[in-house]
């Protein structure tokens, strides 16, 4: 079965610096979402994407954060200068034409020192 | 916005008896909702989903139920075995055919005792 790959896995970075995090989606799908969730508690909307463009963002992704989508097969969310709080579990997911179901990557743990 | 809310927080059940979690939503305009397992450290992965075209879907152990008017839909697992020890969240959407994004409650730690 496809499925949503994302890298790093786990990203340590120092307070302040910009950090950019990776996903692959499924390759025929057309819309494409950023979630994060911090430890223990519940899976958050950041941000969807589709046709070049954001679709619909969370009052969470301010001014720091952007999405690009730089060729025909990677998605990336970009924080540009990073604070503790933005500790956290980030996930990828993906979705096909007319299809509810969004397919979930395993996740970048990323940790703010 | 939409609001989800999700209970129990916690819910343990014998090996082979029955758990429910149920999920409250704000948005009536909300038409999808999927439930996600998630075990730790993994990925949400789908177990079941429900639009509002319909008041129950059943796969095996599983089954939604969804009351439009009450906006209330619950998560039914019969016949538990262990590896259903997980949390489950509750997602509700406006699925207009774009990108729309879910809310998620806060999620029910399911432990099955042996």
């Amino acid at each position: 079965e496809p499925e949503v790959t994302q890298t790093p896995s786990h990203q340590v970075t120092q307070m302040g610096q910009e950090v950019i995090l990776r996903c692959v989606p499924i390759s025929n799908h057309l819309y494409f979402y950023w979630y994060r969730q911090i430890l223990g508690q519940k899976v958050e909307f950041l941000v969807s994407f589709y046709n070049n463009e954001i679709s619909e963002k969370s009052e969470i992704f301010d001014d720091q954060f952007s999405v690009e989508r730089p060729d025909g097969s990677n998605f990336t969310l970009k924080i540009r200068s990073t604070k503790l709080e933005d500790s956290a579990m980030y996930f990828c997911a993906s979705s096909g034409q007319g299809e509810g179901y969004q397919h979930f990557g395993d996740g970048t743990r990323l940790s703010i020192l | 916005g939409e609001n989800v809310e999700q209970h129990p927080s916690t819910l343990s059940v014998q090996e082979g008896d029955s758990a429910v979690i149920k999920c409250t939503y704000s948005d009536s305009a909300s038409n999808y909702f999927p439930w996600y397992k998630q075990e730790l450290g993994k990925r949400p992965q789908l177990i079941i989903d429900i639009r509002s075209n319909v008041g129950e879907k059943k796969d095996q152990r599983i089954a939604v139920t969804l009351n439009k008017t009450a906006k209330h839909f619950s998560l039914h697992i019969t016949e538990t075995q262990p590896e259903d020890s997980a949390v489950y969240f509750c997602a509700a959407r406006y699925s207009g055919g774009g990108a729309d994004g879910l809310t998620f409650g806060k999620g029910t730690h399911l432990i099955i005792q042996p």
